[in-house]
């Protein structure tokens, strides 16, 4: 089965510095990643995602993140985070290529930047 | 840009009672889902279902939870009877042939 561990539960941030949240994934074949962003009181907007090709993803509102196979990791960054970039960020994975399965999320890491 | 829609946004209900929660996929897409976000936690998976059957369902989803797709364009959850712990955001999504999901916004449940 697949799973999603996230290391930072909660960081806190002033505004211009550089973020890296981490994510480490467990599935041994095919996977497809993602990042979710849950602004507060609203739904999930993905980020970015990782379905094949270049492991460098660039997703919406200068985030990336970077597929690293052998370390199994999916680590999310952004150069220099605004005030607006609060917000819970959920990294997920689903297996295969296509079809029914479901994502699993991480736990979640709440990002709180300071002006 | 298409999306999901999920109605109602908040439903309050009394313990025991039955609530049905609904959703709009995105329109061409097969696989729909439920999940659900208790506060403070992470999302969790609750069931998926592709042509008008349940394709995996986990733990959560035992016999109190059911869900259809009554007319080709609603998905619906319902809680038979609702219990304290019930009380969560329920997303529904939709998710195309190898796309990713898209999720809604949510309905908050409160059971009182």
């Amino acid at each position: 089965a697949q799973s999603v561990s996230q290391h930072n539960h909660h960081v806190i941030l002033s505004e211009a510095a550089s973020l890296e949240l981490g994510c480490n994934y467990s599935y041994g074949g095919t996977v497809n990643l993602f990042w979710y962003v849950q602004y507060p009181g609203q739904h999930l907007q993905l980020l970015l995602k990782y379905f094949s090709g270049d492991p460098l993803v660039k997703g919406i509102k200068g985030f990336e993140a970077e597929f690293i196979k052998s370390k199994f990791s999916f680590n999310l960054r952004k150069p220099s985070v605004q005030w607006s970039d609060t917000a819970e960020y959920f990294c997920a994975v689903n297996a295969g290529s296509g079809g029914y399965q479901k994502v699993t999320f991480g736990t979640g890491t709440k990002l709180q930047v300071i002006p | 840009e298409p999306e999901v829609t999920q109605t109602p946004s908040h439903q309050v209900t009394q313990m025991g009672q039955e609530v049905i929660l609904r959703c709009v996929p995105i329109s061409n897409h097969l696989y729909f889902y439920w999940y659900r976000q208790i506060l403070g936690q992470k999302v969790e998976f609750l069931v998926s279902f592709y042509n008008n059957e349940i394709s995996e369902k986990s733990e959560i989803f035992d016999d109190q939870f059911s869900v259809e797709r009554p007319d080709g364009s609603n998905f619906t959850l319902k809680i038979r009877s609702t219990k304290l712990e019930d009380s969560a955001m329920y997303f529904c999504a939709s998710k195309g042939g190898s796309s990713e999901a898209f999720f809604g916004q949510g309905t908050r449940l409160t059971v009182v």
